[in-house]
């Protein structure tokens, strides 16, 4: 059972546009989000997180988006850029200090 | 500053062989750590997690051992070596509430 879903495999946006990637959720128990960003052949690095608590997380072109009624959350990268080419993971976690990670958005950054 | 080693890098095996990944941190003590794999179409897969000195929990059933013989090492392993081994293996110490911290990883290859 996956408990955290990301349902679109790859993406495709403009250099300079706004790349929006989604992540679906199930376990309502979960009380923080995160996005790693991963490169080929390195490991994933931490990006942004949110708190159940709060709907908004802003940290300069990164913002993420907490919809919990929908068990729904977004990362926004605007404007994008070429290095943000990228897997990009979704994560979830409890007081148990788990994390679960989604199956990942591979993102192009288009010339 | 926290640092977390791999190794080796990369590894070619051939099915049945023996697998030893060795994970080492620097930085920190007490950490809790995790070895998770990255294989095609399967995202980020949870295998195991360590609170401290030879206190493992195992997530998915496998061929797959870890154990944490230090505070500062992780090590995984396995007797006998499946095609389904292959994939690319990430230590990671958790960092603070909700952060994880990766490696650099190893790239395993099974044939």
């Amino acid at each position: 059972d996956q408990q955290v879903k990301q349902n679109s495999p790859s993406l495709s946006v403009q250099e300079g546009r706004i790349s929006i990637l989604n992540c679906d959720y199930t376990n309502s128990m979960f009380d923080y989000f995160l996005w790693y960003k991963k490169y080929p052949a390195e490991g994933p690095t931490f990006l942004i997180s949110i708190s159940s608590i709060k709907d908004k997380n802003e940290d300069g072109r990164f913002t993420v988006f907490l919809n919990k009624s929908a068990k729904h959350l977004s990362l926004h990268i605007v404007p994008s850029q070429p290095g943000d080419s990228a897997v990009y993971f979704c994560a979830a976690g409890n007081r148990d200090d788990k994390i679960i990670f989604g199956k990942g958005t591979r993102l192009h950054i288009l010339p | 500053s926290q640092t977390i080693h791999q190794w080796p890098a990369t590894l070619v095996q051939p099915v049945g062989s023996p697998l030893s990944l060795e994970c080492t941190v620097e930085g920190t003590s007490n950490p809790n750590l995790y070895w998770y794999r990255q294989a095609a179409g399967r995202g980020l897969q949870l295998l195991f997690y360590s609170i401290g000195i030879g206190q493992i929990s195992s997530e998915v059933p496998q061929n797959l051992s870890a154990s944490r013989p230090q505070d500062r090492q992780f090590i995984l392993s396995s007797k006998k070596l499946l095609l389904s081994d292959s994939g690319f293996y990430l230590c990671a110490l958790g960092v603070g509430y909700n952060e994880q911290f990766f490696g650099p990883g190893t790239r395993l290859t099974v044939l």
